[in-house]
């Protein structure tokens, strides 16, 4: 019964090959959310739909693209990967954005850049 | 000063002890806040919400100090399980900061 789905779980590419992330929700939430995470670090929004409605953070890189052609998923695309982006990519859901949403994770897609 | 602050630890705890850690935040508009954990290369899981009244589960209570803008967690009874990094997020309506963490080790 996963609620918030992630693949593949480990991705391998090489630098400068396109690459998308997958993410999919059961929970019928209208947020999803996509992290960044290094290690030893936190995760850091890069942006995140409430329904279609597209909002990226401020210095969220040009090299990260979203899509979420339905409630249920939402992609992630790195046009160009550099060495710089291998990192735990964590999708999110809530229900609502604001006070007192609370965000529910995937267990992450493991990027690893070569 | 941080948005978000917490002691990275490593907190080392013999198992049964008590445990607790803090959270510091410095925009006073926040309005909701979380205890996630989350397990080497898994993904955060809600731990529990932080209300202004603090609350309670089970071995685990989180409190909320507005005046002097903190949230603490404390773990009574620790067990082994309860190894992990503890990451506190703060929501101040338009924007989700995460902490980095604090990582608890919770020794035999």
């Amino acid at each position: 019964d996963a609620m918030v789905i992630q693949n593949p779980r480990y991705q391998v590419t090489q630098f400068g090959k396109p690459v998308t992330l997958s993410c999919s929700q059961t929970l019928n939430h209208n947020v999803m959310y996509w992290y960044q995470q290094k290690s030893s670090q936190a995760p850091k929004l890069l942006f995140h739909y409430y329904d279609k409605d597209f909002n990226n953070e401020a210095d969220t890189p040009d090299n990260f693209q979203s899509r979420r052609p339905n409630t249920s998923f939402c992609f992630l695309d790195i046009r160009s990967p550099g060495l710089g982006d291998a990192a735990m990519y964590l999708c999110a859901t809530s229900r609502v954005t604001g006070v007192g949403n609370e965000q529910f994770f995937g267990p992450g897609t493991r990027l690893t850049v070569l | 000063r941080k948005e978000v602050e917490q002691d990275p630890g490593p907190f080392n705890v013999p198992e049964g002890a008590t445990v607790a850690f803090n959270c510091t935040y410095s925009n006073s508009a926040s309005q909701s806040f979380f205890w996630y954990r989350q397990d080497c290369r898994k993904e955060p899981k809600l731990l529990m919400s932080v209300y202004s009244s603090g609350n309670e589960d089970g071995r685990f209570t989180a409190q909320l100090n507005r005046a002097s803008q903190y949230i603490s967690l404390l773990i009574r009874d620790s067990k082994l399980s309860d190894s992990a990094t503890y990451l506190c997020v703060v929501n101040s309506g338009d924007k989700i900061i995460f902490g980095k963490g604090t990582r608890l080790h919770i020794l035999p």
